[in-house]
């Protein structure tokens, strides 16, 4: 139990376009989906915290009109890169919160390229 | 908010030696400390976790210590194995921040056969 998956598993796209990420959790209802970003050899960063229903909380330094995030049901969140450059170019995984529990599911993450 | 530091950054050990990972954090709030594996391009994987109640767990191989007062936990692996290599990362969450994660810079951990 606990899935969580994440679609695309990898996207490469051209600069200034935008890219749209999916999370989903497959066998249980999310009250809570984190985004992390993770450079090469570098650790997890959390991105924001995304409860359903309401707006997403960003971590300081993160652009929320860059990295949209919508969490419109229980079992999915997305996350939108607008107008991607080379720098956005990342390893971006979601995780969630079953129920009131402290622990988290990861998903399998998303390889972005920016050309 | 909460910072975790972790240390070493790299650890290289023989096979059957153990290794110790050890991390700080901050924010005394924070009440739950996952450890997790990381593969190559893979997503995290949950290997251990103590709450702040407990002060030591174990499963088989792996155990993890935590010292609320001197906000200290460490990740013990004994005997370890060549499929133990990867990276590890220590982690704080809590009630407040909306039980977000803060994660450790991560340690690699190379076990030499």
């Amino acid at each position: 139990g606990a899935v969580v998956s994440q679609h695309p598993s990898w996207v490469i796209c051209k600069s200034g376009t935008s890219v749209k990420i999916e999370c989903r959790s497959l066998d249980f209802q999310a009250t809570t989906m984190f985004w992390y970003r993770q450079f090469p050899k570098q650790s997890l960063m959390l991105m924001a915290t995304s409860n359903e229903g309401s707006k997403a909380t960003y971590e300081q330094g993160v652009e929320k009109d860059k990295f949209l995030i919508n969490h419109a049901s229980l079992t999915l969140s997305t996350l939108t890169v607008t107008s991607a450059h080379p720098e956005d170019s990342s390893f971006y995984i979601c995780s969630a919160r079953l129920g009131t529990s402290l622990g988290q599911f990861f998903g399998p993450g998303t390889r972005l390229t920016v050309l | 908010g909460e910072n975790v530091e972790q240390h070493p950054s790299t650890l290289s050990v023989q096979e059957g030696d153990s290794a110790v990972i050890k991390c700080t954090y901050s924010d005394s709030a924070s009440n739950y400390f996952p450890w997790y594996k990381q593969e190559l391009g893979k997503r995290p994987q949950l290997i251990i976790d103590i709450r702040s109640n407990v002060g030591e767990k174990k499963d088989q191989r792996i155990a993890v210590t935590l010292n609320k007062t001197a906000k200290h936990f460490s990740l013990h692996i004994t005997e370890t194995q060549p499929e133990d290599s990867a990276v590890y990362f220590c982690a704080a969450s809590g009630n407040t921040g909306g039980f977000k994660t803060i994660f450790g810079a991560g340690t690699r951990l190379f076990v030499k056969a």
